[in-house]
């Protein structure tokens, strides 16, 4: 079956940055797209990127352009995110999600908890 | 950036009624539009992708319509496992967005 396991809770200080990863299993990594999603505690999902797990080609949110990057690694099945500059508005849990090509995410990571606290 | 507006932001339902739920778009996104369903702690699950098709092993009482600017989705007999918080997610532009979020609580 389709899983795609996260990498554990990080707590980072502001100013630094975090990288969260996503290894898939269950499907041919290279034919589907991944998802980067995250959640503010009590608030809405946020949208945040998209790799062509094949071509490795991406899509991000204005609102994070030059912070970060999503990256993957075929014989792995593993795609990462990073985030750099860090402040405490980034605490949130991060999640990746398998969508085709074009299309929602249908399947998700487990999330992970990235805490900024001085 | 396409904005997605869900509404109501709350809406309290007694089991067994039908739930409407409202999502629009500020501008055209055809029928790429997909619901989920998000309970505390849990990931979101995919309740209906193209405006209305079910995903795999979605129980038929829910169901969704629409296109172009607006949409919805009725979940059309409230059980107990439904109340939750749904949202709406366009994939039709870059970059993709989701509503804010329906809360739908026991009356």
């Amino acid at each position: 079956q389709v899983q795609l396991v996260q990498s554990g809770a990080e707590v980072k200080k502001p100013g630094a940055s975090v990288n969260v990863s996503c290894k898939a299993s269950g499907y041919d990594f290279t034919s589907y797209a991944i998802h980067w999603v995250r959640q503010a505690p009590g608030q809405r999902l946020e949208w945040m990127g998209w790799i062509n797990a094949g071509y490795g080609n991406t899509k991000y949110s204005q609102k994070f352009q030059g912070r970060f990057t999503i990256t993957r690694d075929t014989s792995a099945s593993t795609a990462y995110m990073e985030l750099s500059s860090l402040t405490s508005e980034d605490t949130a849990v991060y999640s990746c999600a398998r969508s085709f090509l074009v299309g929602a995410p249908g399947n998700w990571g487990q999330g992970t908890l990235v805490t900024v606290s001085s | 950036e396409v904005e997605l507006t869900q509404s109501p932001a709350t809406l309290s339902v007694s089991p067994g009624e039908r739930a409407t739920l409202f999502c629009r778009a500020s501008q055209s996104i055809t029928t790429n539009l997909a619901w989920y369903q998000q309970k505390p702690g849990q990931a979101p699950r995919l309740l209906i992708s193209g405006a209305s098709t079910r995903a795999t092993g979605i129980p038929a009482r829910f169901s969704g319509s629409g296109s172009g600017t607006e949409f919805t989705l009725t979940i059309s007999s409230l059980q107990s496992e439904d109340f939750a918080v749904y949202y709406c997610h366009q994939y039709n532009n870059w970059p993709r967005t989701f509503g804010g979020g329906a809360k739908v609580e026991i009356k």
